[in-house]
Parts: C-alpha cells; sequence; structure tokens
C-alpha cells in the first residue's frame, strides 16, 4: 500500500484569504479522517467520512471551515476566510473498517 | 479534566535503558488505544494498538492495558538516539465525541542520550 498522502505540505497565506488542502486516502480504506494539531498539543478531530458521507464534525469545525469525499475517495478540507488561528498543521488519517488510523504527512498552513 | 492525560516531559534515559511512557484516560466507554510516535516536523506514526487488559507486545516495544484503572503504558526496551521523539496516547471512542474519532493526549517528549 502507498499511504496517506496530502498536499499540499506547506501553505502560507494572508488573514483573509481561502485555502483548499487535499487528502488522498490508503487505496480501499473506506474511512477518512481530518485533525489539526497546534505546537505542544495532540492532533484534535475536526470531522470523519465513512465512503462519501460525512458522519462526524467537531464542535472546533466553525462554518468557515467545510470537507468533502465526492464518490468517496480523496477529500478536500477548506478554509474561508482564514484567521491568525488557523495556524497549524492539518493531518489527514484513513482506516478501514478496523479502528486504526494510519496518518498523512500533513500540511502545515500559516496565516500572516 | 483532559480526557486523555500524558506526562508532557521531557523524559530524558540513557542509551541502552527502558523508556517507560505513562497515559491516563478519563472515559469507561473507550475501548481502543493506540500509541503514535512523532518525530519533530513530522506527522504521528502508529507504534502499537491495544484493546483488552495485559500486555502486548512487538518488538522493543510492550503496551500495557488496565481498563479498571483507566490506564496505559508504553514500555520502551534497549532505547535507542533513534527513539528520541515525541510519544502520544490516543484513545478511540469517548462519551463526548465520536465512536470513531482519536482523543490524543498532549504527548511525551523522549530523549535518548547516547
Amino acid at each position: 500500500d502507498t499511504g496517506v498522502s496530502q498536499d499540499p505540505r506547506h501553505k502560507i497565506t494572508k488573514r483573509g484569504q481561502n485555502v483548499t488542502f487535499r487528502c488522498d486516502p490508503i487505496s480501499e480504506h473506506n474511512r477518512l479522517y481530518w485533525y489539526r494539531q497546534t505546537l505542544g498539543q495532540g492532533p484534535e478531530f475536526l470531522t470523519y467520512f465513512q465512503n462519501e458521507a460525512q458522519l462526524e464534525k467537531s464542535r472546533l469545525l466553525s462554518d468557515r471551515f467545510s470537507a468533502e469525499r465526492p464518490k468517496g475517495s480523496f477529500s478536500t478540507l477548506e478554509i474561508q476566510r482564514t484567521e491568525q488561528g488557523d495556524s497549524a498543521m492539518y493531518l489527514c488519517a484513513s482506516s478501514r473498517a478496523t479502528d486504526t488510523q494510519y496518518f498523512g504527512p500533513g500540511t502545515r498552513l500559516t496565516v500572516l | 479534566q483532559k480526557e486523555v492525560e500524558q506526562n508532557s516531559g521531557p523524559l530524558s534515559v540513557p542509551e541502552g535503558a527502558i523508556a517507560s511512557l505513562n497515559c491516563t484516560y478519563s472515559d469507561r466507554v473507550s475501548q481502543s488505544f493506540f500509541w503514535y510516535r512523532q518525530y519533530s516536523g513530522k506527522s504521528p506514526e502508529l507504534i502499537m494498538s491495544i484493546y483488552s487488559n495485559g500486555d502486548k507486545e512487538d518488538g522493543r516495544f510492550t503496551a500495557q492495558l488496565n481498563k479498571a484503572s483507566q490506564y496505559v503504558s508504553l514500555l520502551i526496551r534497549d532505547s535507542q538516539p533513534s527513539d528520541s521523539a515525541t510519544y502520544l496516547c490516543a484513545v478511540m471512542g469517548t462519551s463526548s465525541g465520536s465512536a470513531r474519532q482519536l482523543t490524543f493526549g498532549s504527548g511525551t517528549q523522549l530523549t535518548v542520550l547516547p
């Protein structure tokens, strides 16, 4: 299996701009997760897809955040009107029916 | 009270020693437990999963789970400098969250001294 891939790896943007990140899960993994990690903290859950259905969203996910997983394959996470507090590592993970989640390399977002 | 707590460290051990990392969780609903290793600037890498009370060994790593005490630990035998990283304890399934989400501790920073 190739691992989870994420694009871009780094993104620098100005406050107020929109950004979109992509995640490609391990092939045949039907579950896909987004997490956010800030310095010195563990990852925090944002949202979860089973196939194309978004089943769970964290209270952390404000209205400026939206995620999609068309056709149950890759997923995108969009942040609208970015704020400096959005600066973080955005991690994608995938799993099969078992619980074990495998993480991608992450997208590091810096909002100036 | 945080749902998953770890000593932040830093924890330093000499090369060849046993490193002991501890984690407690607050929600008895949780059934699945994981240890991830994270090198600086990188993403978490799965080390072990454990679901049943007792010990689970994989190479130099042993995970221990005690659901009655709500306690998970990771032992690293024959520690190597390449083991220097942050170790994240993660719990799946809490009363306040999704049954599928992982809730992480803040991690313990381990340094293995040559």
